[in-house]
């Protein structure tokens, strides 16, 4: 009930594409739902979050939907670019014990 | 300033060393994390502190010792690791009662 499934383990996508990347929960107590973004020897970078009261949010070129009854969430990346190519974590979090749980991470590579 | 501050960057340790991690933020954060993370892998939680009182202990082996010396530092004590203990050792830091987590660049530990 703690984890977090996420797909695709990895993804290739052409510049100014659109890249999707897709997590599953079980535990209906999770509350926020983050997206990370790592890139090789750096710390994850917080890139978008939302709550289960809201279907869809979106930040520039990203947008998490949110589908609360089939408990599944995704991360779509629109006009990929080359500068995007990294590790992306979802991960999900009950608010009041601080805990993350972290997807297994989706390499994105986009090409040129 | 949304920054995490990880010292030092890179830690080639012997078996039989003592040797800390130190980690500071002036967000004004209350809880603070510590994260391991193996190559390819998500980050695992390993500790957290809220309002400088550990809250949080994921079964961590008592070769690893946090300290939270006040609200805006957090040490981790290094005593006879292990060669499988190598790993990229991440901190983080989240206002109470909000999950939204900021990690730092973290600490490259290679065991020998």
């Amino acid at each position: 009930q703690q984890q977090v499934k996420q797909s695709p383990q990895s993804l290739i996508v052409q510049k100014g594409g659109i890249s999707i990347i897709n997590c599953a929960y079980e535990n209906t107590a999770f509350d926020y739902f983050p997206w990370y973004q790592q890139f090789p020897g750096k710390g994850p970078a917080l890139l978008i979050a939302i709550r289960p009261d809201v279907s869809e949010k979106k930040e520039g070129r990203f947008t998490i939907s949110f589908n609360k009854s089939a408990k599944q969430f995704s991360l779509h990346i629109m006009d990929s670019q080359p500068g995007d190519s990294a590790t992306y974590f979802c991960a999900a979090n009950k608010s009041n014990t601080g805990k993350l749980i972290f997807g297994q991470g989706t390499t994105l590579q986009v090409k040129p | 300033d949304t920054e995490v501050t990880q010292t030092p960057k890179h830690l080639v340790m012997g078996m039989t060393n003592k040797k800390s991690l130190k980690c500071e933020q002036h967000m004004g954060h209350r809880a603070m994390y510590w994260y391991k993370q193996k190559a390819k892998k998500p980050p695992e939680l390993m500790f957290v502190y809220s309002y400088e009182k550990l809250s949080i202990n994921e079964s961590v082996p008592s070769r690893f010792s946090p300290e939270c010396p006040n609200s805006s530092l957090l040490n981790l004590h290094l005593h006879a690791l292990q060669p499988e203990d190598s790993a990229l050792y991440l901190c983080a830091s989240s206002q109470g009662g909000f999950p939204e987590a900021f990690f730092g660049q973290g600490t490259r530990l290679t065991v020998v």
